[in-house]
């Protein structure tokens, strides 16, 4: 979908890097969220937030931080990058209304070297 | 959230009807009934959502019975390009959205 924009497309870093992966929308929901998944596997929710300045952990959130300042953005840090880390990350967003879908970005591939 | 099992994988022939079935035994009163579809180095989309009895739009069909403990996604006259990931969720209200494993449907010429 247009409307929610994940950069970089494609990340290398190498071990011990911190790299942040930005998560754009602009429909204004309230929700976001960042999921990992890796090769052939299904997905896993790092951090949800449900509101500017309101994020919480989700599955997996060792060795990842969040942030939402705005509504809008909804940026997933890895403070010191590892191999393990290696995936392909995808943003997600839904309004507030109940049993409203998650609309996904397109994802950003990072490689940790 | 509900916890949800469908079938790890699916082969199937162009032209042919699929049906995926999904049990949720524990789904809770207020809880919806939606389905994904992932193809290969894309994020997942909406394909349809329920509460009860059938919906349809251009996509799918979903059936689900009385009992709501299972859910079956009907995709008619599949093609090539309809090879994807199906992952089945079962939530109402909340946001801390957790997707299973999902079904891999491949489908053959």
């Amino acid at each position: 979908d247009a409307g929610i924009t994940q950069s970089p497309r494609y990340k290398i870093t190498e071990t011990g890097r911190q790299v942040t992966l930005m998560c754009h929308q602009t429909w204004s929901h309230s929700y976001m969220f960042w999921y990992r998944q890796d090769l052939g596997h299904g997905l896993r929710l790092i951090y949800y937030s449900a509101a500017a300045d309101i994020t919480d952990k989700g599955e997996v959130p060792d060795g990842y931080v969040v942030s939402r300042s705005k509504t809008e953005n909804f940026p997933l840090t890895l403070e010191s990058a590892t191999r393990s880390q290696t995936s392909v990350y995808f943003c997600a967003s839904k309004s507030r209304q109940d049993n409203s879908p998650l609309h996904f970005g397109n994802g950003t591939r990072l490689t940790v070297t | 959230l509900a916890k949800t099992t469908q079938p790890i994988s699916m082969d199937s022939y162009e032209g042919q009807e699929v049906n995926i079935t999904c049990s949720h035994n524990n789904i809770a009163t207020n809880d919806y009934i939606t389905w994904y579809q992932q193809f290969p180095s894309q994020g997942p989309r909406f394909i349809i959502q329920g509460y009860k009895t059938k919906v349809t739009n251009e996509v799918a069909s979903l059936f689900i019975p009385a009992d709501r403990k299972s859910s079956t996604l009907s995709l008619p006259r599949v093609s090539l390009s309809d090879t994807a990931v199906y992952y089945c969720l079962v939530g109402g209200e909340g946001f801390k959205t957790i997707f299973g494993a999902g079904t891999r449907l491949f489908v053959k010429a």
